[in-house]
């Protein structure tokens, strides 16, 4: 079964830095993509990036050049997104999905989310 | 980079059939055959409906099928149910290697 299960909530304060963790299991970990999400509390999807954990190669979001770090550690199936310095209006959910090209529309298996919440 | 373009929302009662649009332009939408559908329950992760504009992964009933015309596409939902009541939001690829979501649109069964 095809799984991504993503690392726990956060509660961090501004300056603050934090890498929360996105587990896929049940197929090839190398041979798809990982694109992460942001959700804002009330409001709706926003594409940050995606990595192919195969060999690193990750592009951002115009919106997002600059703000996180995307990465990936091909030896325990895992990608990772990370923030240097938090802001407050980094608060929301983020998820991680499986994506099947780095050009295409299908994305399927998604993470459960985590919220990070950035607070002084 | 600008979202694409969804009604608030809509509503429709058990039986009915509803469409929900999806506009960008012709550097997203227009411009590639990569458009997606996901659902989304209150509390709960986005669900793939439909991919590259028309395409149903398997699990998803029929009822849910996609279109496109130029720079706008459309969900369709034949035959509503009251597990359809959510959000939806369409995503398009965008050239550059990145994709941009619409804001959503949420469904109401009357």
């Amino acid at each position: 079964e095809v799984q991504l299960v993503q690392s726990g909530a956060e509660v961090k304060k501004p300056g603050e830095s934090l890498k929360i963790s996105c587990k896929g299991s049940g197929y090839s970990f190398t041979t798809y993509w990982i694109g992460w999400v942001r959700q804002m509390p009330g409001k709706g999807l926003e594409w940050m990036g995606i990595i192919y954990p195969g060999d690193s190669d990750t592009r951002y979001s115009p919106s997002f050049q600059g703000q996180v770090t995307i990465s990936a550690d091909k030896s325990i199936s895992t990608a990772y997104l990370q923030w240097s310095s938090l802001k407050a209006s980094d608060t929301a959910m983020y998820y991680c999905v499986r994506a099947w090209g780095i050009v295409g529309s299908r994305a399927d298996y998604w993470g459960q989310g985590t919220l990070v919440t950035v607070s002084s | 980079q600008s979202a694409l373009t969804q009604p608030r929302s809509v509503s429709g009662s058990p039986g009915q059939s509803v469409t929900i649009s999806c506009t960008g332009t012709s550097s997203d939408v227009g411009g590639y055959n990569y458009v997606s559908w996901y659902q989304q329950h209150p509390g709960k992760a986005p669900k793939l409906m439909i991919y590259d504009v028309s395409k149903r992964p398997s699990g998803v009933p029929d009822r849910f099928s996609g279109s496109k015309s130029g720079n706008t596409a459309s969900l369709t939902i034949s035959g509503l149910q009251a597990e359809d009541e959510a959000d939806y939001y369409c995503c398009s690829y965008a050239g550059s290697y990145t994709r941009v979501f619409g804001g959503g649109t949420k469904l109401t069964v009357l």
